[in-house]
């Protein structure tokens, strides 16, 4: 079985630029695609990245995936921070024993 | 536009059972897997459950398995988990999603409360 390992937060301020990271213990990073989700308070998650650096229609182009395999990681970028950000992050992978896996979570704030 | 709309939750007493529809539209709904998800008061997402489009197949998370049934009725586009032995560890809103890479799509949840 893998985990996936989040920071538990981040803070910025408006305008500026967050990244969350999300290490994958093991196997590569890049043997699944990486999700991202979004999910506000008392909200249900939604998709703001999908198989790695894809954004869903609706989602603003402030919000960019990656992965890095030297690191084993993958990262989310929210550039240009809004207080509508603010929100808990999650990134989602998958392996054929562990099946579908989710990060512990990041809340980020936007101070 | 895709829809989901859990419905089902409640308390349930430990040991009890509770059953969990999801009502889905907007998409072809024999085409593809769903999952069920949950969150427990506080904390993070846990993955439970998926079954394939045709229903044949079936996955479980460790905590779960044995106790937890997902199923479906493709005829009335409508998916199921069935929640028996229930722990109060298993109280948590639970989601319905539909599977594309990840969960492409989310319900608004449904609250299971399992306490005496």
């Amino acid at each position: 079985n893998f985990i996936l390992s989040q920071p538990h937060s981040v803070s910025e301020s408006p305008g500026k630029t967050v990244t969350i990271s999300c290490t994958r213990s093991r196997d590569s990073i890049a043997s699944n695609y990486v999700q991202w989700y979004q999910q506000r308070p008392d909200s249900a998650p939604r998709t703001v990245i999908y198989e790695d650096n894809q954004r869903p229609s609706g989602v603003p182009d402030r919000f960019s995936g990656s992965i890095d395999s030297s690191s084993n990681s993958a990262s989310l970028t929210i550039s240009g921070l809004k207080t509508e950000d603010e929100a808990d992050y999650y990134c989602q992978s998958y392996d054929s024993s562990s099946l579908w896996v989710f990060g512990g979570g990041t809340k980020v704030t936007v101070l | 536009e895709v829809q989901l709309l859990e419905s089902g939750g409640g308390l349930a007493q430990p040991g009890g059972s509770l059953r969990l529809s999801c009502a889905a539209s907007g998409f072809t709904f024999s085409s593809y897997a769903l999952s069920w998800v949950r969150q427990a008061p506080g904390k993070g997402l846990e993955w439970i459950s998926t079954i394939s489009g045709s229903g044949r197949d079936t996955y479980y998370a460790d905590s779960v398995k044995g106790r937890f049934a997902i199923s479906r009725d493709n005829s009335k586009s409508t998916l199921f988990l069935h929640l028996n032995n229930l722990r109060a560890e298993d109280t948590a809103v639970y989601y319905c999603a539909k599977v594309t890479t990840g969960f492409g799509y989310w319900g608004q949840g449904t609250l299971v409360t399992v306490s005496s």
